[in-house]
């Protein structure tokens, strides 16, 4: 069975400094999409990046970059010049290569920004 | 982006009462749409895939005569809570797949069941 662990159940960080928030998967499969989603409190979920596991180039958008590290099925979330609106649940993902490209979800790490 | 919308944003209803959830694809169309109910501080938990003219799939472990789920076109989906119970008071959430495979996500709609 295909799984996400996110073992920070809740972080912390000061406006404008950088965090690093861990994924680690379980997966046989060779071929899948990693993504981070933000769900802030208005509870709509928003893509953050996506992850092609067959590209090892790490995906990067803006201030949000990842560590993809395939071997050790690790997949953290970077956040550099942190802002008070990056505060949120952050929800690493899986997605498996089907026809109905089904999405797995981590349990989420709660993310707080101070001031 | 593309947008999904959903509706309603919240129900109340009585309990043994029948809700039904659209989901609706705005700029796009979805063969494939999914269905996750959330609990408070917890991940979403996938329900069903649900795909245009076919029948539904169901996660292990959920009703499908409990939440009948009807995909009737391209761009809609719909969720039925069949004889509601207060234990189904939830936040659902439903995406839409593209034909890229990118799923885009509704706003949720709170449920509260008395």
């Amino acid at each position: 069975a295909q799984t996400v662990t996110q073992s920070q159940p809740e972080m912390s960080v000061q406006e404008a400094e950088t965090v690093t928030l861990s994924c680690t998967y379980d997966t046989s499969e060779s071929d899948y999409y990693l993504f981070w989603y933000k769900q802030p409190p208005s509870r709509q979920m928003i893509l953050v990046i996506r992850q092609e596991a067959y590209k090892q180039q790490n995906a990067t958008e803006n201030r949000f970059s990842v560590n993809f590290q395939k071997a050790a099925k690790s997949f953290s979330l970077k956040i550099s010049d942190s802002q008070l609106g990056d505060a949120a649940m952050y929800f690493c993902a899986y997605r498996i290569r089907t026809s109905y490209d089904k999405v797995i979800f981590g349990p989420g790490t709660s993310l707080s920004v101070i001031p | 982006g593309a947008v999904v919308s959903q509706h309603p944003s919240r129900v109340i209803c009585k309990s043994g009462t029948s809700v039904k959830i659209e989901c609706r694809s705005l700029d796009f169309q979805a063969t494939t749409m999914f269905w996750y109910r959330q609990f408070p501080k917890q991940s979403l938990m996938l329900m069903a895939t649900s795909n245009e003219g076919s029948k539904a799939t169901y996660e292990q472990g959920v009703e499908k005569d409990k939440f009948l789920i009807n995909h009737a076109s391209l761009t809609l989906s719909t969720l039925t809570v069949t004889s509601a119970h207060p234990e189904d008071s939830s936040f659902y959430i439903c995406s839409a797949r593209d034909e890229l495979g990118t799923q885009y996500f509704g706003p949720g709609t709170r449920l509260l069941v008395l």
